[in-house]
């Protein structure tokens, strides 16, 4: 099972930002937060990961609590494009095969 | 940018038939990875595969199921004789290893099982 938690959906206003909230409150001292998006039935699309620092790249930026509890995803500028199910995701980073376990996710809709 | 790359983007098949499915990973890619998606359902683990070999399978990955990399740049899915069931979006992924071992996933196939 996925060890995240997500609202199942939010909207949000073209131009505006949008916060994506994820709870991982069973995650361990080795293991990352991955974003994924999946857009209609495509191929799941990495954006971001990070271990407890804030992590910012052209995509989005991710922001992490401190006892790593929790975090948010957020898009600066939302657009059109940007609807999509959005995956977090933890897993250990061993530096080999490890697989993703994905959960529900949360549809984002962004509107006009 | 490098991407993972499938094919077919869609297959129709007949109930008991063999399909494989084709995936180019990344080319200094070492871990390979395939899911598969039913309509409407979450992103589900098959197989894994480094060094020639599966490193871990989910139990959806029977023996009606087998993968290969049969030269230096494709990595195959084989499903010996599919079912109604075995109908989903097949999406490859690959990663390099190694301490930036981020996955990427290829568009996927559509499989149609009659």
């Amino acid at each position: 099972d996925a060890k995240t938690t997500q609202p199942p959906s939010m909207d949000c206003a073209e131009g505006r930002a949008a916060n994506l909230p994820c709870n991982h409150s069973t995650i361990s001292g080795n293991e990352y937060v991955y974003w994924y998006r999946q857009i209609h039935s495509q191929g799941p699309q990495y954006i971001i990961h990070g271990l407890k620092n804030n992590e910012t790249n052209e995509m989005a930026s991710l922001i992490i609590t401190e006892d790593r509890k929790s975090s948010t995803l957020i898009l600066p500028h939302a657009t059109l494009r940007d609807t999509a199910v959005y995956y977090c995701i933890v897993r250990a980073r061993q530096g080999g095969s490890e697989k993703l376990v994905f959960g529900k996710g949360m549809k984002l809709t962004v509107n006009p | 940018e490098p991407e993972v790359t499938q094919t077919p983007s869609h297959q129709v098949t007949q109930m008991g038939q063999e399909v494989i499915l084709r995936c180019v990973p990344i080319s200094n890619h070492l871990y390979f990875y395939w899911y598969r998606q039913i309509l409407g359902q979450k992103v589900e683990f098959l197989v894994s595969f480094y060094n020639n070999e599966i490193s871990e399978k989910s139990e959806i990955f029977d023996d009606q199921f087998s993968v290969e990399r049969p030269d230096g740049s494709n990595f195959t899915l084989k499903i010996r004789s599919t079912k109604l069931e075995d109908s989903a979006m097949y999406f490859c992924a690959s990663n390099i290893g190694g301490t930036t071992d981020t996955q990427y996933f290829g568009p996927g196939t559509r499989l149609t099982v009659l």
